[in-house]
């Protein structure tokens, strides 16, 4: 699976886009972008995922640009429940293991 | 999203015993769930992988014999841990994932059963 680098933590305020950036500059063709959260004690959340197109759902937005060697979470309006650990990951479709790097502490401030 | 249920929540337990940890998927079939433990401060790292009627597959590193899976149905499969001592201690993770078509080969997580051995 191709590694993802994410910045360690990122601040945004209440009510802006938060725009989380991802860098996968050695993922392949058949390898996906996912994206999860986990908010403190609970279990990862699913956000989005998308392969080369851009990507939107009632959480979030996905940017992937066009070499596809890196992409970026939009959440459009973000409040204060969205303060988690974001998790980019690549892998490939089918492929058993979802394996979670580092991620990005995002802190939504009021 | 699917929902999957994970049972207990939080255990505490004495140092020798051993802890059983359910993972349901509520509303769909899971073909393959598995099993993640996460450290504080530290991100998930997976233990092993489950296919309903197969011996799980373990990650390199992790006891099979003190981490026992068991996927006995499409919707349940349950983690006990054997002999637990306090350096087990942990925070226990299920996934389940519903199937290989494109748009619905997502993983989805149980909200955790912190285990505290004493």
């Amino acid at each position: 699976d191709a590694k993802t680098t994410q910045p360690t933590s990122m601040d945004c305020a209440e009510g802006r886009a938060a725009n989380l950036p991802c860098n996968h500059s050695t993922i392949s063709g058949n390898e996906y972008v996912y994206w999860y959260r986990q908010i403190h004690s609970q279990g990862p959340q699913y956000i989005i995922h998308g392969l080369k197109n851009n990507e939107t759902n009632e959480m979030a937005s996905l940017i992937i640009t066009e070499d596809r060697k890196s992409s970026t979470l939009i959440l459009p309006h973000a409040t204060l429940r969205d303060t988690a650990v974001y998790y980019c990951i690549a892998f490939i479709q089918g492929a058993q293991k979802l394996v979670f790097g580092q991620g990005t502490r995002l802190t939504i401030n009021p | 999203g699917a929902v999957v249920s994970q049972h207990p929540s939080w255990v505490i337990c004495k140092s020798g015993t051993s802890v059983k940890i359910e993972c349901r998927s509520l509303d769909f079939q899971a073909t393959t769930m598995f099993w993640y433990r996460q450290f504080p401060k530290q991100s998930l790292m997976l233990m092993a992988t489950s296919n309903e009627g197969s011996k799980a597959t373990y990650e390199q590193g992790v006891e099979k014999d003190k981490f026992l899976i068991n996927h006995a149905s499409l919707t349940l499969s349950t983690l006990t841990v054997t002999s637990a001592h306090p350096e087990d201690s942990s925070f226990y993770i299920c996934s389940a994932r519903r199937g290989l078509a494109v748009a619905k080969n997502i993983q989805y997580f149980g909200a955790g059963t912190r285990l505290s051995v004493l």
